[in-house]
Order: C-alpha cells, then structure tokens, then sequence
C-alpha cells in the first residue's frame, strides 16, 4: 500500500502557467519535503516541512512556493513556471529525531510546453 | 568540494560478478547512512541503511569507516535486475537532521 502518494503522476503545463503539485502520507511522519530531480541528477531539496514550520532552501528560487494545511498533505506551487523547471518533483517524509530514513512518492514529472 | 561525493559510473559489469561502491562524505557531523537505488525515471527506494559495524541483506554489503568517511556497498552475484542508479544517502546532524544525497552510481549489468 502507497505510503506517500503524489498526484499527478504526470503533469503538463504550459510555459508561466502556474501549476500545483500534491502529496500526502499515511505515515504520520512529521517532517515533509520537496525534491527536484533533473536527469542524472541526484535530488535537489527545495524545501522541508518541520510539522508546520517551513524551512526553505537558500537556493530554492522564488518561483518555488509550498502549503502544508495538515500532517497528511503538502503543496508545491510553482508560480511561473519556465523551461528550465522541467523535471522529476519527489515528495518525501521522515519522522525527525530518529535514524530512520526517507519514504519517498513515486515522483511527479513536469513537462513544459 | 561536494558534502557526499560519488564516483558516476557507470560500472557495466558481466552477471554473476561482484562490484563495489564507495562513497564519501565530508561532514564529520553526520550520523545516519543510507544506500538508495532508483530505477531510471522512478522515485529512489531505500535499498539498505548502513550500520558502524557493517551489514549484510543477500546479495548486499554495506560497510561505514568513520574514521575515512566513506562508505561501501558491494554487491555479489550480480544479475540483470540488480541495473539502476545506487544514492548514497548521509543525515546530517542539526538544527533539522538534514540528508544530503550523493549524485548516484550507475551500475549497468549485462548477460
């Protein structure tokens, strides 16, 4: 059974239209992250979810926005989107203070036309 | 310098040989260690945590040297589904644990 579960699986959206991918979990895990992956690329984090503190990377552009309304789901809103923001989107969780690792979603893929 | 570094690959190898990763991490504060595999155009998948005193499942070994800073995953028998890209996968200690990830090594097995 799907433990993090994002949607879509595909997404295609055109050139400045702006685009809202989801996740959500089963885990109860408290901590939630962002993943964009390009190809041979290991996966760049945007941002993290401590509960409902937001933690955001110094790099993460602008254009990147994220929602976390509950524990189970979290939001990447991508305000306007641009070529170069073609990829793989993963969604993560983890329960901080434990060794445990990451359970990751099977991933989101942006296309832009 | 990168905080885990990988060598790329890809490593093609025969099946039924025997192939090794290393790979390194400069953050003495680091705590947790993982090896990840992912699947071309699929999310990453926890394939083995990685203890102080080495573990095994199957096929599978990983060893940690903290005093180096690297770890191993060595892989026997290889067979054809074992093809993918392995993460290296090290939790940071800190504020917020933070997990950085290794570029990946890609293993390409052929028959």
């Amino acid at each position: 059974d799907a433990m993090v579960i994002q949607n879509p699986r595909y997404q295609v959206t055109q050139f400045g239209k702006p685009v809202t991918l989801s996740c959500s979990q089963t885990l109860n895990h408290n901590v939630m992250y962002w993943y964009q992956q390009k190809s041979s690329q290991a996966p760049k984090l945007l941002f993290h979810y401590y509960d409902k503190d937001f933690n955001n990377e110094a790099d993460t552009p602008d254009n990147f926005q994220s929602r976390r309304p509950n524990t189970s789901f979290c939001f990447l809103d991508i305000r306007s989107p641009g070529l170069g923001d073609a990829a793989m989107y993963l969604c993560a969780t983890r329960q901080e203070l434990s060794s445990q690792p990451q359970h990751f979603g099977d991933g989101t893929r942006l296309s832009i036309l | 310098r990168k905080e885990v570094e990988q060598d790329p690959g890809p490593f093609n190898v025969p099946e039924g040989a025997t192939v090794a990763f290393n790979c390194t991490y400069s953050n003495s504060a680091s705590q947790s260690f993982f090896w990840y595999r992912q699947d071309c155009r699929k999310e990453p998948k926890l394939l083995m945590s990685v203890y102080s005193s080495g573990n095994e499942d199957g096929r599978f070994t990983a060893q940690l040297n903290r005093a180096s800073q690297y770890i191993s995953l060595l892989i026997r028998d290889s067979k054809l589904s074992d093809s993918a890209t392995y993460l290296c996968v090290v939790i940071v200690s800190g504020g917020y644990n933070k997990l950085i990830f290794g570029a990946g090594t890609r293993l390409a097995v052929h028959p």
